[in-house]
């Protein structure tokens, strides 16, 4: 399989606490981006990356999230001390320039 | 800020109907649309992309227009199946990385 992939598929944790996300993007695509959903509504714009730069982070973004892209392979998305609205589907989607953004099948987080 | 609209939120048909999905957002100046599918408890797969510039988009029994001008996207299902029932999101792009979505249509093919 040579799609996006993201672990874990389900994450419960207690409130107060960190997390950590993976995303692991089509190998040959140089855009890496996050997003949240939260239950019905769409996606919403967390952050991307080029390669390893981190080019834009959305206001949504607050200081207790941090993202990273080593060596513009993966990338991992930390929640520090959760909170409850932080319960969402958080989706990982790359792409190459132009061209359509793939999407991951998501973590989706529980807090409780 | 890009406000993106999708209607109706929920459509039921009988199976071998046409499906039409409308989606409409306020900012004409985009780079291009993306029309999404999403499954219960999945991600999203990407089904058309339409660049600014062009006008339609198909493929096989999906096809999806677009008009800048009055801001307004249309996804058209032809012979819907059952195997249609889905989540239906589209997507604005502005800044070339940077999707704008609405809330989705959730579609039921009735067999």
């Amino acid at each position: 399989d040579t799609g996006v992939s993201q672990n874990p598929r389900h994450k419960i944790t207690k409130r107060g606490q960190n997390v950590t996300f993976r995303c692991d993007p089509i190998s040959e695509h140089n855009r890496l981006y996050w997003y949240r959903q939260t239950l019905g509504q769409g996606p919403e714009f967390l952050t991307y990356f080029q390669n390893e730069a981190q080019l834009e982070k959305s206001r949504l973004l607050s200081d207790r999230f941090s993202a990273e892209r080593p060596k513009g392979s993966f990338s991992t998305l930390e929640i520090q001390r959760t909170e409850q609205g932080d319960s969402a589907m958080y989706l990982c989607a790359s792409s190459s320039i132009n061209q359509p953004q793939h999407f991951g099948d998501g973590t989706r987080l529980s807090i409780l | 800020k890009q406000e993106v609209t999708q209607i109706p939120a929920a459509l039921s048909v009988p199976e071998g109907e046409n499906l039409v999905l409308n989606c409409s957002f306020t900012d004409s100046a985009i780079y291009n649309l993306q029309w999404f599918r999403q499954d219960p408890g999945k991600g999203l797969t990407s089904l058309l992309l339409i660049q600014s510039s062009q006008r339609e988009q198909t493929s096989g029994r999906l096809n999806a227009s677009l008009d800048k001008s009055s801001g307004r996207s249309t996804l058209y299902i032809a012979a819907s199946q059952p195997g249609d029932s889905a989540t239906y999101l589209c997507a604005v792009n502005r800044r070339d990385y940077k999707l704008s979505f609405g809330a989705g249509t959730t579609v039921t093919v009735r067999a």
